[in-house]
C-alpha cells in the first residue's frame, strides 16, 4: 500500500526558505505527477505545483518566482522549496499524487508550517 | 477565476439525500471533465471521493455520486450517515495559468 509522508521544520522565520520533503513508500515513483498542495487555516486547498516523474515541472504562477520542486528517484522522495516566506505562507502543506491529471488520489497526512519570527 | 464557488454549509437528516454545488466558469468546470471532489475530516488530509466529474475510486461508497451541468458541478450523497459529516471540496482543471483550482469548501452537518 503506497503511503506519503511529509517531513521538515514546522516553524520558519520570515524571509527564509521553507523546505519540505515527501517520502513515497510502498510503491513506484513512476509514472505520476508528484504534487504539493497547501491549505491555509480555515480555507480551501491551494495547488502549489508538481514534478512529473518524466522530468517536467509546473508551478502556480502566484508562487512561481519563489518555488521549486525536485524529485530524487534513488530515495523515492520529492521536495518543496519556497523562499522569501511571509506570514501568508503559513499553512498545512500536503504532498499528493496525481495519477493522470487533474486529481489527487493519494495524500500525505500534512505538515503544519508556521512563518513567524 | 481563482476559486470555485460552493455553499458554506448544508445539512440533512440520516437517510436523506443532499447535494453540494460547485460553480465555476466555461474556463474550468464548464469546459472540461476534470472535476473532482474531496472529503476532509478535521485534522486529516482530504480524501478523493469523485474524479473526472462522476467516477468513484475503488473503495468509495456508491452513496457518493457526481454530475455536471454547464458551469456547475454537483456532489450528491444519498442515504446520509453520521460519518458523512465533514467538509467537502470541489476541484477543477482550469485553462487559465493556475491549472488547478479548489472551492472554498462546504461543511456538511448530519442532523
Amino acid at each position: 500500500q503506497v503511503q506519503l509522508q511529509e517531513s521538515g521544520p514546522g516553524l520558519v522565520k520570515p524571509s527564509e526558505t521553507l523546505s519540505l520533503t515527501c517520502t513515497v513508500s510502498g510503491g513506484s515513483i513512476s509514472p505520476y505527477y508528484w504534487t504539493w498542495i497547501r491549505q491555509p487555516p480555515g480555507k480551501g486547498p491551494e495547488w502549489i505545483g508538481y514534478f512529473y516523474s518524466g522530468g517536467t515541472t509546473k508551478y502556480n504562477p502566484s508562487l512561481k518566482s519563489r518555488v521549486s520542486i525536485s524529485l530524487d528517484t534513488s530515495k523515492n522522495q520529492f521536495s518543496l522549496n519556497l523562499n522569501s516566506v511571509t506570514a501568508a505562507d503559513t499553512a498545512v502543506y500536503y504532498c499528493a499524487r496525481d495519477p493522470r491529471h487533474w486529481y489527487f488520489d493519494l495524500w500525505g497526512r500534512g505538515i503544519q508550517v508556521s512563518v513567524s519570527s | 477565476q481563482s476559486t470555485l464557488t460552493q455553499p458554506a454549509s448544508v445539512s440533512g437528516s440520516p437517510g436523506q439525500s443532499i447535494a453540494i454545488s460547485c460553480t465555476g466558469t466555461s474556463s474550468d468546470v464548464g469546459g472540461y471533465n476534470y472535476v473532482s471532489w474531496y472529503q476532509q475530516y478535521p485534522g486529516e488530509a482530504p480524501k478523493l471521493i469523485i474524479y473526472e466529474v462522476s467516477d468513484r475510486p475503488s473503495g468509495v461508497s456508491n452513496r457518493f455520486s457526481g454530475s455536471k451541468s454547464g458551469n456547475t458541478a454537483s456532489l450528491t450523497i444519498s442515504g446520509l450517515q453520521a460519518e458523512d459529516e465533514a467538509i467537502y471540496y470541489c476541484s477543477a482543471y482550469t485553462s487559465t495559468s493556475i491549472p488547478v483550482i479548489f472551492g472554498g469548501g462546504t461543511k456538511l452537518t448530519v442532523l
